[in-house]
């Protein structure tokens, strides 16, 4: 399977705790993306990566939450302090060239407790 | 004003019927725009873009842009059961998309 793959699918967390997701991207695509979507809402933006390098973060993206894509190919998004609003299904997608053609993987569903 | 609106339904219509979902945005420097199919608790999947006014269409879905009005729509044509999700609009410039809310369709056999 050549698609996004994320890791784990489901996360479970206690509040206060810390979490960390992977993504791994279609190979060879320059660009990754992290989406936060909670229920009946579409996804929102939470910052993206061309390469290495992290260009944009959004204001959603507290100072608990860091990302990092080393050597431009995997990413992982870490959440310290978990709050309750913290739940949610994180998504990552993958961009080759196009921003018009991004391939989501199956997201990792977070409930913190 | 959000910068997408998309009437969240829920939609629900008989098998074999023509299905119109709509979105308007309300950001000028939108370019692309898309339309993303998801199922219950699975990731978003890339059902068709376009980057100009006019249609596209794609077996029995059909894509129209206008950028006069900032509206677009997906129409789907006999429609099938196992198109029954969620349908997401999208857009964006050159990088991050933005998305509405979803509208939750159900086709009845």
């Amino acid at each position: 399977d050549t698609g996004v793959s994320q890791d784990p699918r489901h996360k479970i967390t206690k509040r206060g705790q810390n979490v960390t997701f992977r993504c791994d991207p279609i190979s060879e695509h320059n660009r990754l993306y992290w989406y936060r979507q909670t229920l009946g809402q579409g996804p929102e933006f939470l910052t993206y990566f061309q390469n290495e390098a992290q260009l944009e973060k959004s204001r959603l993206l507290s100072d608990r939450f860091s990302a990092e894509r080393p050597k431009g190919s995997f990413s992982t998004l870490e959440i310290q302090r978990t709050e309750q609003g913290d739940s949610a299904m994180y998504l990552c997608a993958s961009e080759g060239g196009h921003a018009y053609e991004q391939y989501f993987g199956p997201g990792t569903r977070l409930t913190v407790t | 004003q959000k910068e997408v609106e998309q009437d969240p339904g829920p939609l629900s219509v008989p098998e074999g019927a023509i299905v119109s979902l709509n979105c308007t945005y309300s950001n000028s420097a939108f370019q692309y725009f898309m339309w993303y199919r998801q199922y219950s608790r699975k990731g978003p999947e890339l059902l068709m873009y376009t980057y100009s006014s006019g249609n596209k269409e794609d077996g029995r879905f059909t894509a129209q842009v206008d950028k006069s009005s900032k509206y677009i729509s997906l129409f789907i044509r006999d429609s099938q059961p196992s198109d029954s999700a969620t349908y997401l609009c999208a857009m964006g410039g050159s990088e991050k998309l933005v998305f509405g809310k979803g509208t939750k369709l159900t086709v009845n056999p």
